[in-house]
């Protein structure tokens, strides 16, 4: 079976801070997603990219920047980290057929 | 796009009940329905999903899901719970054509021994 790994598990940065997360899939999907974590809010899409060097913006992009640069990897930066954005982001991939495979989560502090 | 709606963001029940948690969609097309479980400090890992054919479909753990088309919905349903179940349980719905699933808020379930 794959795993979808994403690193750092925490990341404490400082109020106006560019922060980057990131993600690899060994399960050679073509599809990868980015989800905002709040709770109550459940999952809120922020990017997505279904290949290589592709970028789609999702409902929640502005404040974010995604790379894609190969197919097996997929970054998100916090283009300038604010203190309501204290969450737990997810990545995932997905299967042909629609089933997302998601990371254990990346959860974010801001100081 | 596509939205999902999950009212009860709290439901608590006793081992060796029944369950429901109750999801409403909202598209005009042929939907693809999901139905995901987040266990403390995990990922998500899906249940079910439906795609078509029989409205009742199985997942794992005994959990089992039916798509009413006239009503929008894709509640979840359990003959009889496990404290192991407690966990957070997401509804997911994606466009036939689309590759961008949107999820509903989530609904926190919490087992009594």
């Amino acid at each position: 079976g794959g795993i979808i790994t994403q690193t750092p598990k925490f990341l404490i940065g400082q109020e106006g801070q560019k922060l980057t997360l990131k993600c690899q899939q060994n399960f050679n999907h073509d599809t990868m997603y980015w989800y905002r974590q709040d709770s109550g809010k459940g999952l809120r899409l922020i990017y997505y990219s279904i290949t290589e060097n592709d970028l789609q913006k999702g409902d929640l992009s502005e404040g974010y920047d995604a790379s894609r640069e190969k197919k097996s990897s997929f970054s998100l930066t916090v283009t300038s980290a604010q203190k309501n954005e204290m969450a737990v982001f997810l990545c995932a991939s997905r299967q042909g057929t629609g089933q997302l495979y998601f990371g254990e989560g990346s959860k974010l502090t801001v100081l | 796009a596509q939205s999902v709606t999950q009212p009860d963001a709290r439901v608590t029940v006793s081992e060796g009940a029944s369950l429901q948690l109750r999801c409403k969609y909202s598209y005009s097309g042929t939907p693809y329905l999901f139905w995901y479980v987040q266990y403390p400090r995990q990922g998500l890992q899906l249940l079910l999903k439906y795609y078509s054919g029989d409205p009742v479909v199985q997942g794992v753990n005994g959990f089992e899901a039916e798509f009413i088309k006239s009503n929008s919905s894709f509640h979840l349903r359990k003959a009889s719970v496990h404290w192991s179940d407690s966990a957070v349980y997401f509804c997911a719905v994606s466009a036939y054509n689309n590759n961008a699933p949107r999820f509903g808020a989530g609904t926190k379930l919490s087992v009594k021994p």
